[in-house]
Parts: structure tokens; C-alpha cells; sequence
């Protein structure tokens, strides 16, 4: 599985666009880039996936770069409830295999 | 549509002692995989189940154990159970065939505490 860096931290105010980057330089050319968030003691929440083409659903956008190393999620208007953990997290959905490999995440704390 | 259930939401146990988790997937779910999440390691798979079969393991020992019914529904055990065994543990159902877009549901988790 590809190993993935994402910042520790980052803040945000509400309103304004939240930015979560992830570098996924190993990541092979039939993973998907997925991306989840957990509320604090919930479960993991799916938000968004893509492959090489930019994404977007009611949740997020997500920009993947040409070279598919690295990734962007965007939510638009960051709300309180936007606080969360955030991963990155590629993965061959085509497998078969239903093994995420979660890293470290991105803790995201919208300041009101 | 009901989502991912998983009882207890809590449980204490002391060392030594075994438990076992249950999950119910979504309606029509038939791949239901675990995780542990503690503060040290993270989200950590543990294993899949699908039609009554693991799919796929992680790696934990042999004390963690794990099965599925016909009805897709899925336990998991854990017996003699250490300290270190205190985590949020996490199911997640998904849907196999031309409805698979890769999104695992999660359940809210079962807390188990170690003492």
C-alpha cells in the first residue's frame, strides 16, 4: 500500500475554504485516492474518492495532480462541524480486498 | 435505510477475560471488515469477512478472532484479553458487485475498556 504524509494539524476559519493536502508519492496507478474523516469518537466517515480526475460531491472537492503524487481536499465553506480527522488514503478498491490502512490524518479545527 | 450497528457500545472487562463484539451491516452489505483504533497505533485492520468466509486478515494474534453468518451479521472475539486490548473497535459494512464504489460504512464503535 502507498504511504502517505498529511500535516498533523491545521486550523480554519468558519466560512472560508478548508485546504487538506496529502502526498501520495508512492501510490500505484490502480489505487484510488480516498478520503474519510472521524468526528471525534465516531466512526469514520467516507467523504470523497478519485483517481486521476478532479472530483466533487455535496461533501468536498478533491483535486488530484497530473503525476497523481499528491492530493487536495477542499471543503468550500468550513463549519463547525467540519472539526474532524482527516485521512488520505489510497487503495485498490479492485482487489476485492476491504483493508484500508489508515495513517496519522490531518486533526482540522474550524475556529468560529 | 439503518445503518451499521454494533453492540455494546460499551463494555469493561478485566484481564483474562474474553468478550465478543457483534455487528449488523447495512441491509444488502455482505463484506463486513473490523478495525481497532487506539491512541498509540491508530486505525488498525483486522480482518474482513465475506459470505461466511474471511477474505482478509491483518496483523493481530491469534486471540483475536472473528466470524460472519449467513445473514451477514459478524462477530468478533477477543479472548484473554491484555490491557493493551482497550480500543474503540470499528465495523464497516460495504456492498459487493456493481454497487462496490470502494465507501465502507462504519458503525459508531464498541468501547472496550481493560481493566
Amino acid at each position: 500500500d502507498a504511504k502517505t504524509t498529511q500535516p498533523p494539524s491545521m486550523d480554519c476559519a468558519e466560512g472560508r475554504a478548508a485546504n487538506l493536502p496529502c502526498n501520495h508519492s508512492t501510490i500505484s496507478g490502480n489505487e484510488y485516492v480516498y478520503w474519510y474523516r472521524q468526528i471525534h469518537s465516531q466512526g469514520p466517515q467516507y467523504i470523497i474518492h478519485g483517481l486521476k480526475n478532479n472530483e466533487t460531491n455535496e461533501m468536498a472537492s478533491l483535486i488530484i495532480t497530473e503525476d497523481r503524487k499528491s492530493s487536495t481536499l477542499i471543503l468550500p465553506h468550513a463549519t463547525l462541524r467540519d472539526t474532524a480527522v482527516y485521512y488520505c488514503i489510497p487503495w485498490d478498491r479492485d482487489t476485492g480486498r476491504r483493508a484500508l490502512t489508515f495513517g496519522s490524518g490531518t486533526r482540522l479545527q474550524v475556529q468560529p | 435505510k439503518a445503518g451499521v450497528t454494533q453492540t455494546p457500545r460499551y463494555l469493561i472487562k478485566t484481564r483474562g477475560q474474553q468478550v465478543t463484539l457483534s455487528c449488523s451491516p447495512i441491509s444488502g452489505h455482505r463484506s463486513v471488515s473490523w478495525y481497532q483504533q487506539t491512541p498509540g497505533q491508530g486505525l488498525q485492520f483486522l480482518f474482513e469477512y465475506f459470505s461466511e468466509t474471511q477474505r482478509n486478515k491483518g496483523n493481530f494474534p491469534g486471540r483475536f478472532s472473528g466470524r460472519q453468518f449467513s445473514n451477514s451479521r459478524s462477530e468478533m472475539n477477543v479472548s484473554t484479553l491484555e490491557l493493551g486490548d482497550s480500543a474503540l473497535y470499528l465495523c464497516a459494512s460495504s456492498p459487493e458487485g456493481q454497487l462496490n464504489t470502494g465507501e465502507l460504512f462504519f458503525g459508531e464503535g464498541s468501547r472496550l475498556t481493560v481493566l
